[in-house]
């Protein structure tokens, strides 16, 4: 199993500011995943990150908005640059281990 | 991914099996039903998953149909806690860097 830390767990933003949340994994893994929650919605995943290469984006997001680093087999960090009220959302970073998927806690960001 | 659908919604008498079905008649010979659930506020927990044979765990049974085109989640003794989204995904275990697409999923309701 695997055990997903986040920090922080919320936040309130001002709108135009960037945050960045912070995922650490109990266990080494190759692939970290990070989703978005938006209020009353269904998870949406927005990149998977690799260790020592560059994230791959889904349809939607894009790097300059949502820049991740991914420096070590347990760590990551999502950025939510140039915040808007439409980025209010929770959070979450996920990884793969042994056939099943673990999710962290999520950061709920909301952005005024 | 193959797509899946769920009702929106359900409603479980505490005490009571609570009955979670899914189609998914897209599904591939190769990729598993999944059940995951999310507490309010939290992330997504793996409850059980199954390729074609009903499997069972100490949180729930999968029944998949022999066409493998459905299956339904059952919780034999619902209680208050169970009260969750149910999220039904289709998923190819095993294929690094791939995962999991949530749909809507089902809000199950326990009541007393």
């Amino acid at each position: 199993s695997a055990v997903i830390s986040q920090k922080p767990s919320r936040d309130i933003c001002q709108r135009g500011t960037s945050l960045t949340i912070q995922c650490q994994v109990d266990s080494q893994v190759t692939m970290m995943f990070w989703y978005r929650q938006q209020p009353g919605q269904s998870l949406t995943l927005i990149a998977t990150a690799n260790q020592g290469s560059e994230a791959t984006y889904e349809s939607g997001f894009v790097i300059d908005k949502f820049p991740i680093s991914r420096p070590n087999l347990t760590f990551s960090t999502l950025t939510v640059s140039n915040m808007s009220p439409e980025d209010s959302s929770i959070y979450l970073c996920s990884v793969n281990l042994g056939g099943e998927q673990y999710f962290g806690p999520g950061t709920r960001l909301t952005v005024t | 991914d193959a797509k899946t659908t769920q009702p929106p919604s359900m409603d479980c008498a505490e005490g009571r099996a609570a009955n979670l079905p899914c189609n998914h008649s897209t599904i591939s010979g190769n990729e598993y039903v999944y059940w995951y659930r999310q507490i309010h506020s939290q992330g997504p927990q793996y409850i059980i998953h199954g390729l074609k044979n009903n499997e069972t765990n100490e949180m729930a049974s999968l029944i998949i149909t022999e066409d493998r085109k459905s299956s339904t989640l059952i919780l034999p003794h619902a209680t208050l806690r169970d009260t969750a989204v149910y999220y039904c995904i289709v998923f190819r275990a095993n294929q690094a860097g791939t995962a999991l697409i949530f749909g809507k999923g089902t809000t199950l309701s326990v009541s007393s």
